[in-house]
């Protein structure tokens, strides 16, 4: 029974290129997450999908980041013209329903972003 | 807002010594409270959780206790292997939105033989 799968699990762009980081959630899973970890930080919570909608993007950046879910195939996470800034670990997690307060994420093992 | 605090590491043991992570949290209610793991080159893994106070969570030998009065949830094992090399991270559920997790930073562990 596969993890939740996310590739490329490293990524270099140089400043002003776009990045595609894809996710697949474990098989029966339909909600997934987006989060970004910095350097020296905790993981941070950008975007929470459901199949074809986007339930939540609170924390998101308003410009350049975007994130799909669609019917067929894995979830996109998408920076347009990255910046150095935007070097980090973003990391993806699936549920079967809407995680509840004590439900369990499952998590993928990052995309390690690198901005040149 | 809501946020989760963590001892920094790395922290370095030697096998068989006992393990204490401190982890205290701020919130304006009763979130659950997690132990994730993160082994090199995997994904996180949910290590143990509770969710109300008093509560204590459980797993592989590692415990921690949700303790309100001091918001703390220590995570502590009485003797570790080199298996349990690792990245460990304390986090809460957000109250609002519960399938928000709020991470604290991580601490690293290494287990020397």
């Amino acid at each position: 029974n596969a993890g939740v799968m996310q590739n490329p699990r490293h990524l270099v762009r140089r400043r002003g290129q776009e990045a595609r980081l894809r996710c697949s959630p474990m098989k029966g899973h339909s909600h997934v997450y987006w989060y970004r970890q910095l350097p020296e930080e905790g993981l941070k919570f950008m975007v929470y999908l459901q199949k074809e909608n986007i339930i939540d993007e609170s924390g998101m950046p308003k410009e350049r980041f975007s994130a799909e879910f669609p019917k067929e195939g894995p979830s996109i996470l998408r920076i347009q013209q990255v910046v150095r800034g935007d070097s980090a670990a973003y990391f993806c997690a699936s549920s079967p329903q809407g995680a509840g307060p004590t439900d369990e994420q499952f998590f993928g093992p990052g995309t390690r972003l690198t901005v040149l | 807002g809501d946020s989760v605090t963590q001892m920094e590491g790395p922290v370095t043991l030697s096998e068989e010594a006992f393990l204490t992570i401190n982890c205290t949290y701020t919130a304006t209610g009763y979130p659950s409270l997690f132990w994730y793991v993160q082994y090199p080159g995997e994904g996180l893994q949910l290590l143990l959780k509770a969710t109300k106070a008093d509560d204590k969570g459980s797993n592989k030998g590692f415990e921690a206790t949700y303790r309100k009065e001091t918001t703390s949830f220590h995570l502590e094992k009485g003797s570790v292997q080199v298996s349990d090399s690792a990245v460990y991270f304390c986090a809460l559920s957000d109250l609002d939105s519960s399938y928000k997790l709020i991470f604290g930073s991580g601490t690293r562990l290494l287990v020397r033989p």
